[in-house]
């Protein structure tokens, strides 16, 4: 059962436009949000992230938005540039409960966000 | 400074045979993770090393899995028996574990295929 899921698998908007790339997970214990991007033959990069005492966090042209109640996350990206084209991964990571705990994440299975010139 | 440097970025191997795969975290890092990508999926989560702590095992698939870390520094992912079902992307990421959220930076990655 995924618990981060990333519905849509691509997403093309023109460049210039908004992309918004959604992101919606299941479990309860989720108190941190990252998304990353991923070029193709490169490692995911971090992007943005967001905590959950937050709804909004922005980063210059990318902007996420946090819906604790409907366990619903979103990127916004404006302008979209088309070197923003790449596969961005939503992850989520539970409490820090100790110091010995893993703060492994989460992840979705990622949309390719394509921006066309 | 140097990121996550992992090797081989390709491995072609037979059914049945072991793999090694390497991985060097950014130079202080304490935390360490090994995650693996198959083909439509997202990152699944393997293993964790923090500092001289046990490591975080739940996410291995099998026992023909293991990990270590030498010297809090750089790690080996081992499979054994590989099947193909073992084809995938492997990432290695690491992380300053002192922050009260977690910015893991991720290496290349490994691509493994099992024939």
């Amino acid at each position: 059962d995924q618990q981060v899921k990333q519905n849509s698998p691509s997403l093309s908007v023109q460049e210039g436009r908004i992309s918004i790339l959604n992101c919606d997970y299941t479990n309860s214990m989720f108190d941190y949000f990252l998304w990353y991007k991923k070029y193709p033959a490169e490692g995911p990069t971090f992007l943005i992230s967001i905590s959950s005492i937050k709804d909004k966090n922005e980063d210059g042209r990318f902007t996420v938005f946090l819906n604790k109640s409907a366990k619903h996350l979103s990127l916004h990206i404006v302008p979209s540039q088309p070197g923003d084209s790449a596969v961005y991964f939503c992850a989520a990571s539970p409490r820090f409960i100790s110091s010995g705990s893993a703060r492994q994440l989460t992840f979705g299975s990622g949309t390719q966000l394509t921006v066309l010139p | 400074g140097a990121g996550v440097s992992q090797s081989p970025s390709n491995k072609v191997t037979e059914k049945g045979k072991d793999v090694e795969l390497r991985c060097d975290p950014i130079s202080g890092h304490t935390a360490l993770y090994w995650y693996r990508q198959s083909l439509g999926q997202g990152l699944e989560f393997l293993i964790y090393f923090q500092g001289n702590s046990a490591p975080d095992k739940s996410g291995l698939p099998s026992d023909r899995f293991s990990a270590e870390r030498t010297g809090g520094s750089v790690s080996t992912l081992t499979i054994q028996r590989t099947q193909q079902e073992d084809s995938a992307v492997y990432l290695c990421a690491s992380s300053l574990v002192a922050a009260p959220y977690n910015e893991q930076f991720f290496g290349p990655g490994t691509r493994l295929t099992v024939l």
